[in-house]
C-alpha cells in the first residue's frame, strides 16, 4: 500500500493549462479504470473532479480532465482561475477493497 | 441533501481507545460502502478503512488490527473504533461515501483527533 506518487507543487497563470501526473503500479493505476481525482481548498473537506480516470461529476467544470497512461494518471486543468488554487490528489483503487491516494500537489495560480 | 456528519473527535492519550460516529442522512444508506480517509496535520489523504454494504471490510496495514469499522444500518451510521492509538495516528478522520465508481463522492467535514500525553 504505497502512495502514488505525484509532484509536490505546480504552478500556471491564470488561462494557461497545468498538468498534474500521479504514478503508481501495476497494482493499482495499471490494473484498474478507477483513478479519481480530488481537490481541497484549506481546510476544507475534498471534493471529487475526476472519476473513472476522466468522467466528471455533474456540476464539475469542463476545464478539469482526466487521462491514463499505463501505470501513470493525469489531471490537466485548462484556463486557470483563481479559484483553483488548492491541493490535488489522486487515488486508485487497488484491489481486494483497498485504495491509495497519492500524496497531494499543490497548485498555486501565479 | 446528501450529508456525513462526523463526531467523537478529541483528544486522546497514547494506548487509549476512541470511536468516531458519521450520521449520513440524504440516501439510501444500507445500499452504499463507507469508508474512513484520515489526513494528518500538514499531510495528504490517508485511505484508512471501508465497510461495504453487506458488511464486509478491509483496512489500511497502518491500522490492521488496531482498528474496527461497523455500520447501524437502523441509525444511518458507521463507526471507527480505534484502539492503542499512537502519536501518529493524529489526524483529521473524514467519512466518505463510495458512489459507484470506486470514487468518494460525498465527504463528511471531518473529525480531529489527537493523540497526545
Amino acid at each position: 500500500q504505497s502512495a502514488l506518487t505525484q509532484p509536490a507543487s505546480v504552478s500556471g497563470s491564470p488561462g494557461q493549462s497545468i498538468t498534474i501526473s500521479c504514478t503508481g503500479t501495476s497494482n493499482d493505476i495499471g490494473s484498474y479504470n478507477l483513478v479519481s481525482w480530488y481537490q481541497q481548498h484549506p481546510a476544507k473537506a475534498p471534493k471529487v473532479i475526476i472519476y473513472e480516470g476522466n468522467k466528471r461529476p455533474s456540476g464539475i467544470s469542463d476545464r478539469f480532465s482526466g487521462s491514463k497512461s499505463g501505470n501513470t494518471a493525469s489531471l490537466t486543468i485548462s484556463g486557470l482561475q483563481a479559484d483553483d488554487e488548492a491541493d490535488y490528489y489522486c487515488c486508485s483503487y487497488a484491489g481486494d477493497n483497498t485504495w491509495v491516494f497519492g500524496g497531494g500537489t499543490k497548485l498555486t495560480v501565479l | 441533501e446528501v450529508q456525513l456528519l462526523e463526531s467523537g473527535g478529541g483528544l486522546a492519550q497514547p494506548g487509549v481507545s476512541l470511536t468516531l460516529s458519521c450520521a449520513a442522512s440524504g440516501f439510501t444508506f444500507s445500499t452504499y460502502a463507507m469508508s474512513w480517509v484520515r489526513q494528518a496535520p500538514g499531510k495528504g489523504l490517508e485511505w484508512v478503512s471501508v465497510i461495504s454494504s453487506s458488511g464486509s471490510t478491509n483496512y489500511a496495514d497502518s491500522v490492521k488490527g488496531r482498528f474496527t469499522i461497523s455500520r447501524d444500518n437502523s441509525k444511518n451510521t458507521v463507526y471507527l473504533q480505534m484502539r492503542t492509538l499512537r502519536d501518529e495516528d493524529t489526524a483529521v478522520f473524514y467519512c466518505a461515501r463510495e458512489g459507484s465508481s470506486s470514487s468518494f463522492d460525498y465527504w463528511g467535514h471531518g473529525a480531529l483527533v489527537t493523540v497526545s500525553s
